[in-house]
């Protein structure tokens, strides 16, 4: 199956950093969605990208399907951003998702 | 978007005993749901797709006989930890497939068997 691995594996932030995550998957994919996992094991969907390059607030992810990796990045950093960060990504149709190894991400004041 | 509600989010049973965690999508039409596996401090894995009216298709090394899904309404969706164990202990996410380019999340049950 489709190999994701994410770095860094952790990260702690002061509040206001910036920084970015990143995502590489071992085969072409044709869905690939970023993921927000709160403290509390919430998942909550960030992007659907599975090519280009998209915005949202401080949030925004890039995708370079040729090169199989992703960037997801976070600007001015918040506390209420620390969580587990994954992506997930599919082959074929089925909605079928296959998980990176995520990223813990700790933003202090 | 879609809201999934799961439930239980948290229990505790004793080792030989079954535990039925339900996931309910409560404002959408869900042929497709999905149940995954979280270990501490790592990623989901996929257990099984469930698909409304038909069996479940389990993924390799899951045991369907242990974690026995039913799909019977398009709203409902529930996983039986059969005989749960302690090695069973884990947190349990549901989610539906809201189209080709999003999932919906139930917030998760944490099993633990004593």
């Amino acid at each position: 199956g489709i190999q994701v691995e994410q770095s860094p594996p952790d990260l702690i932030l002061q509040e206001g950093a910036n920084s970015t995550l990143r995502c590489n998957f071992s085969d072409s994919v044709n869905n690939l969605q970023w993921f927000h996992q709160n403290p509390w094991g919430q998942l909550i969907n960030l992007f659907y990208i599975p090519s280009g390059t998209k915005q949202n607030g401080r949030l925004s992810a890039t995708t370079v399907a040729t090169e199989r990796y992703s960037l997801l990045y976070i600007s001015s950093s918040q506390t209420t951003d620390s969580g587990v960060y994954f992506c997930a990504v599919g082959k074929g149709g089925g909605n079928k998702l296959t998980f990176g190894t995520g990223t813990q991400l700790k933003v202090e004041l | 978007g879609a809201v999934v509600s799961q439930h239980p989010s948290w229990v505790i049973c004793k080792s030989g005993t079954s535990v039925k965690i339900e996931c309910r999508s409560l404002d959408f039409q869900a042929t497709t749901m999905f149940w995954y596996r979280q270990f501490p401090k790592q990623s989901l894995m996929l257990m099984a797709t469930s698909n409304e009216g038909s069996k479940a298709t389990y993924e390799q090394g899951v045991e369907k006989d242990k974690f026995l899904i039913n799909h019977a309404s398009l709203t409902l969706s529930t996983l039986t930890v059969t005989s749960a164990h302690p090695e069973d202990s884990s947190f349990y996410i549901c989610s539906l497939a809201g189209g080709p380019d999003i999932q919906y999340f139930g917030a998760g049950t944490r099993l633990s068997v004593l």
